[in-house]
């Protein structure tokens, strides 16, 4: 089955400062990576996502990249806020129509 | 678009009792659900997926027994913890997928169960 990996487990950084998260997979038959950014005590929600056929995809200050060959791939948020402090999740979905394989979690600390 | 309603938000029960939780999709039709259980500060670990009209597949680990899911339409799947234990205590989150393989899942608000 599918395994991520995901660093760091914490990060803090200044606000306005931009924050990098990244994660590793390992079925090269996985196709589709989203993330997910979960408040203490609230559902997952998806803030982004990229499929295989693409190397990086943006959203305002969001951004995601993908790097089959490595089979890694990352979340880059800039000008952090503090409505930016949450634990993000990546997770890829093993090529199949199972279930997404999570990355165990980054919390993410915006200082004022 | 793409609401999925979980109920009940929390629940407190005996050991020993059953509590059932309810997942349906409001706004569109899922052939697919799946439950995911999460510990206080750690990752979503996938039970099970839950198909419409035919059983579930468990994950390893997962007691299929202990936690009997039913998905009798295309907008409603249930999670049934039997026999609680304390350390069944746990978040409980159920998801569904718009389409097939790779779509976005889309989140309940997720059931703290608290078995005392």
């Amino acid at each position: 089955g599918e395994n991520v990996e995901q660093h760091p487990s914490t990060l803090s950084v200044q606000e306005g400062d931009s924050a990098v998260i990244k994660c590793t997979y390992s079925d090269s038959a996985s196709n589709y990576f989203p993330w997910y950014k979960q408040e203490l005590g609230k559902r997952p929600q998806l803030i982004i996502d990229i499929r295989s056929n693409v190397g990086e995809k943006k959203d305002q200050r969001i951004a995601v990249t993908l790097n089959k060959t490595a089979k890694h791939f990352s979340l880059h948020i800039t000008e952090t806020q503090p409505e930016d402090s949450a634990v993000y999740f990546c997770a890829a979905n093993g090529g199949g129509a199972d279930g997404l394989t999570f990355g165990k979690g980054t919390h993410l600390i915006i200082q004022p | 678009g793409a609401v999925v309603s979980q109920h009940p938000s929390w629940v407190i029960c005996k050991s020993g009792t059953s509590v059932k939780i309810e997942c349906r999709s409001l706004d569109f039709q899922a052939t697919t659900m799946f439950w995911y259980r999460q510990f206080p500060k750690q990752s979503l670990m996938l039970m099970a997926t839950s198909n419409e009209g035919s059983k579930a597949t468990y994950e390893q680990g997962v007691e299929k027994d202990k936690f009997l899911i039913n998905h009798a339409s295309l907008t409603l799947s249930t999670l049934t913890v039997t026999s609680a234990h304390p350390e069944d205590s746990s978040f409980y989150i159920c998801s569904a997928m718009v389409g097939r393989y790779n779509s976005p899942l889309h989140f309940g608000n997720g059931t703290r169960l608290t078995v005392t």
